[in-house]
């Protein structure tokens, strides 16, 4: 079966850095994306990766191990409107999104 | 430009009654979908369409069916609704522009089935 897995919270302190970690086993690999949504609210999309590395876009960067079936979020310089659920999505081999159930993060002052 | 909206924002529903979610976007996109979110677990989608005039089921279809009559018009029903459809369910819509083909979401729909 296909399987996304990341962790159910984390919490950080305002003005530092956290990583979420996302690994995955789906039937095939179209690219690996990232959502956030805050709570009551949709989700709103944040990065994409397809090749293996680092993408940095502002405070935040994505990475990715195609081999590993491996990603991680970071978020650099944690703003209390960061608190909200970070989901991990890969594209398998017919174009669909599989989710996973989302990363809740709590940012404390 | 208004992206996408869903109608009703939210809803208290009789078991065994129908009911039609709306959703409508501006943007022109080709591909729509729906999905369902429940606590614990992952966005799970029901059906999607990846043109005006096609439908295709995706992991949770049963109870629901959908129609897409035009590009900007995909409305979701369930035909005689079940306490386990309740949920809160997203309409999204993708574009290939850069062959990156992001999926935008629209402010979802909660639904309670009592």
């Amino acid at each position: 079966g296909q399987n996304i897995d990341q962790p159910t919270e984390m919490t950080a302190t305002e003005g530092a850095i956290v990583q979420i970690n996302c690994t995955y086993q789906t039937s095939g690999f179209n690219g690996l994306f990232w959502y956030q949504q805050h709570a009551g609210e949709a989700p709103t999309f944040l990065s994409y990766n397809v090749l293996d590395g680092l993408e940095e876009k502002g405070r935040f960067s994505s990475f990715l191990s195609r081999s590993k079936g491996y990603s991680y979020l970071l978020l650099k310089e944690l703003q209390m409107k960061d608190s909200a659920s970070y989901l991990c999505a890969v594209r398998d081999s017919n174009y669909q999104l599989i989710w996973g159930a989302g990363t809740k993060l709590i940012i404390k002052p | 430009t208004a992206g996408i909206t869903q109608a009703p924002t939210s809803q208290i529903l009789a078991a065994g009654r129908s009911m039609t979610l709306r959703c409508t976007q501006d943007m022109r996109h080709n591909a729509m979908y729906w999905y369902r979110q429940d606590l614990g677990l992952g966005l799970r989608l029901i059906h999607y369409s990846n043109t005006a005039g096609t439908t295709g089921k995706g992991e949770v279809p049963d109870g629901y069916s959908v129609s897409r009559a035009n590009t900007d018009d995909f409305p979701l029903t369930l035909a005689s609704a079940v306490p386990s459809q309740t949920s809160v369910y997203f309409c999204a819509s993708s574009d290939s522009t850069g062959g990156v083909e992001t999926q935008y979401f629209g402010p979802g729909t909660r639904l309670l089935v009592l």
